[in-house]
């Protein structure tokens, strides 16, 4: 069965550092890999998808990801953050026979500081 | 373009009741996808419906159910309320049963079951 860990359930950092996101999954199949964001009493927005090819991802906000299949890890970077980019992330997995369900980790609370 | 609408955005219930919630997917979008996100066990597949086709199912109990209208709208039905059924219910639309199109989500049905 397929699975996501997010390690840090909080992520405190000051504005205009860069920070790093942990994902690591599980699944006997290939996979699809997503990142989302949820503000506050918001839904869920993507930032980024692996579907296939390059292992390095360029999504919105500045944000990029980073696929490696032999630690079957899909980490979140952004080089500079800003206090807008205080919420919840959560990476996504789905397998590529099963497309339209996605196994959602615990989520990272990402919070800037300035 | 209008994004998806879910309503309503806040509802109170009383323990054993029923309720029934909405949602709009985005033009042209056939695929409707249903989350339960709750502090405890975060986010969680309910239901995927596809051209009014339940297509995959999540762990949930049977007082859980769904549909999907001939014009891709969905409703899910939660029977004999209980409390840890409150919760941020998400739903999510796309234009195809695949992961090549993007999933969009709602802003949500927030419950709150007392």
């Amino acid at each position: 069965a397929q699975s996501v860990t997010q390690l840090d359930s909080q992520v405190p950092v000051f504005e205009e550092a860069p920070v790093e996101l942990r994902c690591n999954y599980s699944s006997s199949v290939s996979v699809y890999l997503f990142w989302y964001v949820q503000y506050p009493n918001q839904g869920l927005q993507l930032l980024l998808k692996y579907l296939s090819g390059s292992t390095l991802v360029k999504g919105i906000n500045g944000f990029e990801a980073e696929f490696n299949k032999s630690q079957t890890s899909f980490h979140l970077r952004k080089p500079s953050v800003h206090i807008s980019d205080t919420a919840e992330y959560f990476c996504a997995v789905s397998e590529s026979g099963n497309t339209d369900k996605l196994i959602f980790g615990t989520g990272t609370r990402l919070q800037v500081f300035p | 373009k209008a994004g998806v609408t879910q309503t309503p955005r806040y509802l109170i219930k009383t323990r054993g009741q029923q309720v029934t919630l909405s949602c709009s997917p985005i033009s042209g979008h056939r695929s409707v996808s249903w989350y339960q996100q709750t502090p405890g066990q975060g986010l969680q597949f309910l239901f995927e419906y596809f051209s009014e086709t339940q297509r995959n199912k999540g762990n949930f109990p049977g007082r859980f159910s769904g549909r999907q209208f001939s014009n891709s709208r969905s409703e899910m039905n939660v029977s004999t309320l209980e409390l840890g059924d409150s919760a941020l219910y998400l739903c999510a639309s796309s234009r195809e049963f695949t992961m090549n199109t993007e999933a969009f989500f709602g802003q949500g049905t927030r419950l709150t079951v007392v």
